[in-house]
């Protein structure tokens, strides 16, 4: 069973500070990360998207993937209270039914102004 | 250029009834994806298609199915809907089926069974 964990949270941070949000998967064969934001009663809205070990910047947002440790993380910087929201992390798996995603259950980020 | 887009936005069953849900992909798009979200918890793959045939399914039940036009839009049927079913049923597309193909979700359809 293919799994992706993240902590539940409430992930509680003040305005302005960096938020981290972490997330393990078990399938070793996993090839794309993508990281969703979804606010309360809407869809989720993606964020960004990882294929290779390292970091990757997109403005305030950070995605950070180490293959070896099977744990890709999520940094944003200057948290500002719009970003209070749920994040999904989803994974690609390797083989079986491409491209399907395989989410965790999600952090709930509030940012305290 | 329009999202994806879903029909309709909320809708309220008994158990036993049937229900049909509507997507529309991304202009361009050839695959959708439905996935379901019950409170709490992520997204859960239900099933996806690319070029009207089905490529993947998930862990559901033989209620659930699904079929894609000519057009790339598609539609999700549960029959013999239980209390369970409640949940917001997503909707994405992508352009191909592939491992790094980014998956754009719609609005969704909040379906409540009573």
């Amino acid at each position: 069973q293919k799994e992706v964990e993240q902590n539940s949270g409430p992930l509680s941070v003040p305005e302005g500070a960096i938020a981290s949000l972490n997330c393990t998967y078990s399938d070793r064969g996993s090839q794309s990360f993508f990281w969703y934001r979804q606010y309360s009663g809407k869809s989720p809205e993606l964020i960004m998207f990882i294929y290779s070990n390292g970091d990757k910047e997109d403005g305030r947002f950070t995605a950070q993937l180490n293959k070896a440790s099977q744990y890709v993380s999520l940094l944003i910087r200057d948290s500002q209270p719009s970003d209070s929201a749920t994040y999904l992390c989803a994974v690609i798996g390797y083989g079986g039914s491409q491209g399907n995603l395989i989410f965790g259950k999600g952090t709930k980020l509030s940012v305290k102004p | 250029d329009a999202g994806v887009t879903q029909s309709p936005t909320h809708l309220i069953k008994t158990r036993g009834q049937h229900v049909t849900l509507r997507c529309s992909p991304i202009s361009g798009h050839k695959s959708v994806s439905w996935y379901q979200q019950v409170l709490g918890q992520g997204p859960q793959f239900i099933f996806q298609y690319y070029e009207k045939e089905e490529r993947g399914r998930g862990n559901f039940p033989d209620r659930f199915s699904a079929r894609q036009f000519p057009n790339y839009s598609s539609e999700l049927n549960v029959n013999a809907l239980l209390l369970g079913d409640s949940a917001l049923y997503l909707c994405a597309s992508s352009l191909v089926p592939t491992n790094q193909e980014t998956q754009y979700f719609g609005p969704g359809t909040r379906l409540l069974v009573l």
